[in-house]
């Protein structure tokens, strides 16, 4: 599992509450995702760290802010969820050599947004 | 933008029987990767087997193996020897192999593989 935890694994909230999803790494990877998966869609980008505070867009970066002040953990925070952003979250790390890169993922964080 | 189409939603295979599972995808770009992963019911994502596109040869992983079409710009995965525990949606990805674009997977709708025993 590369050494990928996500936190919480469930979690309902009500619209307009902010939320904050956390990824943990226990091997030092330097790259990080956050991906979302709803059906007919796909998994999707939402951010990406290459660093400590280095993070960057992704294809459906609207409504969410990210944040990586160690090597180990990247936060996604939701500022006032919606019920759009109901979705199921993957955090995901790449291993190996440039050009050899492969992602892993996480298990998942289902949220619900009431 | 890269796309990625998967245009069977739904497949089916007989336990033993062989698969395959079709995705074709569209870019500009000459050098990029392209990925087949798993998700089972445990919602895990699972890495089945990766293709560089500067390779000719098809990637094979064991059971798996790539029919990998760089000028038509497809890219199937085939299952030989089918098992219970290969029901799972299936996953076709894309990506970029240098520049913005190299940090972000674009990944296909899925589609979803039942095995009858």
């Amino acid at each position: 599992d590369a050494g990928i935890t996500q936190s919480p694994r469930h979690k309902v909230t009500e619209t307009g509450t902010p939320v904050t999803l956390r990824c943990h790494q226990t091997e030092n990877h330097r790259y990080m995702y956050w991906y979302r998966q709803d059906p007919g869609h796909g998994l999707r980008l939402i951010h990406y760290s290459y660093g400590v505070k280095d993070t960057d867009k992704g294809e459906v970066s609207d409504g969410y802010s990210v944040s990586r002040s160690k090597t180990e953990d990247f936060l996604l925070t939701l500022e006032s969820a919606t019920s759009s952003q109901t979705s199921v979250y993957f955090c995901a790390i790449s291993e190996g050599e440039q050009g050899q890169e492969k992602l892993f993922f996480g298990s998942g964080t289902q949220l619900s947004v009431l | 933008a890269q796309t990625v189409t998967q245009s069977q939603p739904e497949m089916s295979v007989q336990e033993a029987e062989t698969v395959t599972l079709s995705c074709t995808y569209d870019t500009s770009e000459s050098d990029y990767y392209l990925f087949w992963y798993k998700q089972p019911p445990s919602r895990q994502m699972i890495l089945v087997i990766r293709q560089e596109a500067y390779k000719q040869q098809n990637a094979t992983e064991n059971r798996f193996s790539v029919n990998f079409q760089k000028a038509a710009k497809s890219f199937s995965l085939k299952i030989s020897d089918s098992q219970l525990g290969d029901a799972a949606m299936y996953f076709c990805a894309y990506r970029a192999y240098s520049g913005a674009g190299s940090y972000q997977l674009t990944f296909g709708k899925g589609t979803k593989l039942s095995v009858i025993p």
